[in-house]
């Protein structure tokens, strides 16, 4: 089982200010297969990233992924309120596996 | 639009079984996998199968292999998750996430989430 360490755990930051979450496999994710998702309280999941660095539909332009192989990025390039929410990496080339999640609040 | 609406919140005792439903509209019913997830409260997610709803084989994740079972009924665009041997760690918010037209893909339409909650 490919195992997602996510990192930080928390990120405090304020508005306006550029978000790096990182997203590390145990072993590398086959042809990308990386998905990011945010997670507000009583809300399920929403996709933001797929394939690594694709936006899912109607998500702004200030979330960006990147990365291949076992290490994986989310950017968020300048933070608005309704960004602060917890995130989670999701690898889908073998089986699937999510990671810990990372909770992004205000600072 | 695509919608997943699933049923309503359930208590069990221990040792009990629980079965979800996960209505789908909006879409080619048949032409999407399905997935089980769930969240224990205040922790993060965790994936539990994928069924496909045109008829194929279903593959659950190896630590619910024997407790779970996933159906579908395609005369009414429903995937069903029964869970059974019910414990408290079993308390959780269960929740169908439509996956890709292959059985590799992200889930790009989640439900609503069912609580379960087990309790003696």
């Amino acid at each position: 089982e490919i195992v997602l360490t996510q990192s930080p755990g928390t990120l405090s930051l304020s508005p306006g200010e550029r978000a790096t979450l990182s997203c590390r496999a145990s072993q590398s994710v086959s042809s990308s297969y990386l998905a990011w998702y945010q997670q507000k309280p009583g809300q399920a999941p929403r996709l933001l990233i797929h394939g690594a660095s694709s936006r899912a539909t109607g998500i702004p332009d200030r979330f960006s992924g990147s990365g291949s192989g076992t290490d994986f990025t989310l950017t968020i390039s300048r933070l608005e309120p309704e960004d602060f929410a917890v995130y989670y990496c999701q690898q889908y080339g073998s089986s699937y596996t999510f990671g810990q999640g990372t909770n992004l609040e205000i600072k | 639009q695509v919608q997943l609406v699933q049923s309503g919140a359930e208590v069990k005792k221990p040792g009990a079984s629980v079965k979800v439903s996960c209505k789908a509209s909006g879409y080619t019913f048949t032409s999407y996998y399905m997935h089980w997830v769930r969240q224990a409260p205040g922790q993060g997610l965790e994936w539990m199968g994928i069924i496909n709803p045109s008829g194929g084989p279903t593959s659950y994740a190896q630590k619910f292999q024997g407790r779970v079972t996933m159906t579908r009924d395609a005369s009414t665009s429903t995937v069903y998750m029964e869970l059974s041997s019910l414990s408290s760690e079993d308390t959780a918010v269960y929740y169908c996430a439509r996956g890709g037209s292959s059985s590799r893909g992200s889930f790009q339409h989640w439900g609503q989430g069912t609580l379960v909650t087990v309790s003696s």
